[in-house]
């Protein structure tokens, strides 16, 4: 266990739903993130999240909306996506200000249908 | 912004053998570096990490090396075992301590 939670470990959805992912983070940490993982190809980072407040976009569809209520807790709320973005998405939360190590959840396994 | 490569998508090795994975940068402004092991249905876990102050970092079985030069880095496993069998990523940190650069990943297969 990392002390990141994700959740579900697995999703399928269709293009017409709405879902959300769901991290977790008990390490006292203040910055989290959104990555999605493809097959052979790099991490790509999404979200960052620092003190609450959103501190980067990566050029994500709008398709792809994340919440942040406190520094525990990470959302990425899902409508009308498409079958390119089934992926691995996986949430990580580190300590802003200093050079540490960010810790990954074990990702949520989705699958657009 | 920052982008990292991987030299090597696979790489193969025989138990007990020393494995070298390496990874290259782009920016030479980047601070802070990490490898993380990827296992099949997990997340990425930390292995070792290396400042730019530093040029070299020891674990257990794990070395870092860092050469600021030529912005490459890489990651030792010595006497590598069975369970090293992962996918490996090198992350970069630059400046901003918000955001972690990753590169693609080496997957190490080690033979019995």
């Amino acid at each position: 266990e990392t002390g990141v939670t994700q959740t579900p470990r697995h999703l399928v959805m269709g293009m017409t739903n709405k879902k959300s992912l769901k991290c977790e983070q008990h390490l006292g940490h203040n910055a989290m993130y959104w990555y999605k993982q493809s097959a052979k190809k790099p991490l790509e980072l999404m979200f960052v999240y620092s003190l609450e407040e959103r501190v980067e976009n990566n050029s994500v569809p709008s398709r792809f909306s994340p919440e942040c209520p406190n520094s525990s807790h990470l959302f990425l709320h899902l409508h009308t996506l498409q079958p390119e973005d089934s992926a691995l998405y996986l949430c990580a939360s580190s300590r802003v200000g200093s050079s540490t190590e960010a810790f990954f959840g074990q990702g949520t396994r989705l699958t657009v249908v | 912004g920052e982008s990292v490569g991987l030299h090597l998508p696979t790489l193969s090795v025989q138990e007990g053998d020393n494995s070298i994975i390496n990874c290259a940068y782009s920016n030479s402004a980047s601070d802070y570096f990490i490898w993380y092991k990827q296992e099949s249905g997990k997340g990425p876990q930390f292995i070792i990490d290396i400042r730019s102050n530093m040029d070299k970092r020891q674990g257990q079985r794990v070395t870092v090396l860092l050469n600021k030069t030529v912005k490459h880095l890489s990651l030792q496993i010595a006497a590598t075992q069975p369970g090293d069998s992962a996918v490996y990523f090198c992350a970069v940190q630059s400046g901003n301590f918000n955001k972690f650069y990753f590169g693609s990943g080496t997957k190490l297969n080690v033979k019995p």
